[in-house]
């Protein structure tokens, strides 16, 4: 089956700007989550789609992230306006709905605020 | 979720198995064990997980003690790809799913 899907894999711009990564889950997999790391720091989850629905969004900085699942297939992350903090790698992940089983992760979007 | 300590880092030789520790000792009963490594710049990769019994898959073997307040991941015979950061995760069936990634442990394979 194919994995976890990322795109862009690098994205660089400018402070000020809006970009938007995305992320396509396994087939099949209600469960959607972002997580990201930034420089130095810890591997940190910002939210948890199931389907469509945000279970879980706890983690996200503030309001110039947006995340969208419509349709309950792929979802978005939009930055704006960056900042410089923001750069980091951004991950996502998927899981199936039920289960305790592992999640599988994407190869991540490493995004440059400049 | 239960807090996990681990050692910073780690020196295997390669084909030598690579144990790495894991101590849980707030852990409840309903609290999972997981193991996750990040290999260089990749994303996370799930290696195992279990909740009081022992487990192994074609990855890796989990020792979890009787008490549940520590564990140990068990590489068998560890390759110069397995050289990654390991991330031990206590996590419970219900509830919030995120996952809290610590500092995890550096392990280094040589040659």
């Amino acid at each position: 089956e194919a994995g976890v899907t990322q795109f862009p894999s690098h994205s660089v711009i400018e402070k000020g700007q809006t970009v938007t990564l995305r992320c396509d889950p396994i087939s099949g997999h209600d469960n959607l989550y972002w997580y990201r790391r930034v420089m130095g720091k810890e591997i940190k989850f910002l939210l948890h789609f199931v389907k469509e629905s945000k279970q879980d969004e706890s983690g996200m900085p503030n309001n110039r992230f947006l995340a969208e699942r419509t349709g309950g297939t792929y979802s978005t992350l939009k930055v704006q306006p960056a900042e410089l903090e923001d750069s980091g790698v951004y991950f996502c992940a998927s899981s199936q709905v039920h289960g305790t089983g592992g999640y599988t992760f994407g190869s991540g979007t490493r995004l440059t605020v400049v | 979720d239960a807090k996990t300590t681990q050692p910073t880092s780690m020196d295997c030789a390669e084909g030598r198995a690579a144990n790495l520790p894991c101590n849980h000792s707030t852990i409840s009963g309903n609290e999972y064990v997981y193991w996750y490594r990040q290999i260089h710049s990749q994303g996370p990769q799930y290696i195992i997980h279990g909740l009081k019994n022992n487990e192994t898959n074609e990855m890796a073997s989990l020792i979890i003690t009787e008490d549940r307040k520590s564990s140990t991941l068990i590489l068998p015979h560890a390759t110069l790809r397995d050289t990654a950061v390991y991330y031990c995760i206590v996590r419970g069936n219900t509830g919030r799913r995120a996952l809290t990634f610590g500092s995890g442990t550096r392990l280094q394979v040589q040659p």
